[in-house]
């Protein structure tokens, strides 16, 4: 299975600012997917990030909020832009290092907190 | 639109089996059933999936009704470390865009 390294692992940060998340992947990915797991809640998908093209997001998350670059097949950014405290929630990259939809991996999680 | 269902929490005692269930009365042809789970402060872990036949690893076994419209995953011997959230996701995996949904999910608490 494949390896993730997302960073930062855990952030503070002020309102209105912005944080990038990376996510490196130790092999060639298609597809990369962003979530977000606000407190006490299930994973909700962001969007899905293709290499060479925009990133497809899903209903109530728009590109302006939370842009996505995707420059090569191993590598990925989150941004959360203009944070406010209800931006507070862990988020998590994953991939599908089999490229047959199954056994997806996560990577640990950025647990953001906005104050 | 939830296609899954899935009990809020269950308790195990450790050395048992614990049997999760999951109704997926929608399912369609062409959906497997994947279990995923979420250990405290971790990113999901893939454990098994299935169309209609059996399915068992190192990790678990998946039962899947012959109408496919229930399931369930069994850990044989539960242990503290399996205790987490459990999600059961059904999707079709020709979709193009490989997307997981994830539901609720059912936490198991596994006790001494």
């Amino acid at each position: 299975s494949a390896v993730i390294s997302q960073k930062p692992s855990r952030d503070i940060c002020q309102r209105g600012t912005s944080l990038t998340i990376q996510c490196q992947v130790d092999s060639q990915v298609t597809m990369m997917f962003w979530y977000r797991q606000q407190p006490g809640q299930s994973l909700t998908l962001i969007a899905t990030a293709n290499q060479g093209s925009e990133a497809t997001y899903e209903s109530g998350f728009v590109i302006d909020k939370f842009p996505i670059s995707r420059p090569n097949l191993t590598f990925s950014t989150l941004t959360v832009s203009n944070m406010s405290p209800e931006d507070s929630s862990i988020y998590l990259c994953s991939v599908d290092p089999t490229g047959l939809n199954y056994g997806y991996t996560f990577g640990s999680g950025t647990r953001l907190t906005v104050v | 639109d939830a296609k899954t269902t899935q009990p809020p929490s269950m308790d195990c005692a450790e050395g048992r089996a614990a049997n999760l269930p999951c109704n997926h009365s929608t399912i369609s042809g062409n959906e497997y059933v994947y279990w995923y789970r979420q250990i405290h402060s971790q990113g999901p872990q893939y454990i098994i999936h299935g169309l209609k036949n059996n399915e068992t690893n190192e990790m678990a076994s998946l039962i899947i009704t012959e109408d496919r419209k229930s399931s369930t995953l069994i850990l044989p011997h539960a242990t503290l470390r399996d205790t987490a959230v459990y999600y059961c996701i059904v999707r079709d995996p020709t979709d193009s865009w490989g997307k997981l949904q994830f539901g609720a999910g059912t936490q198991v608490v596994v006790t001494p």
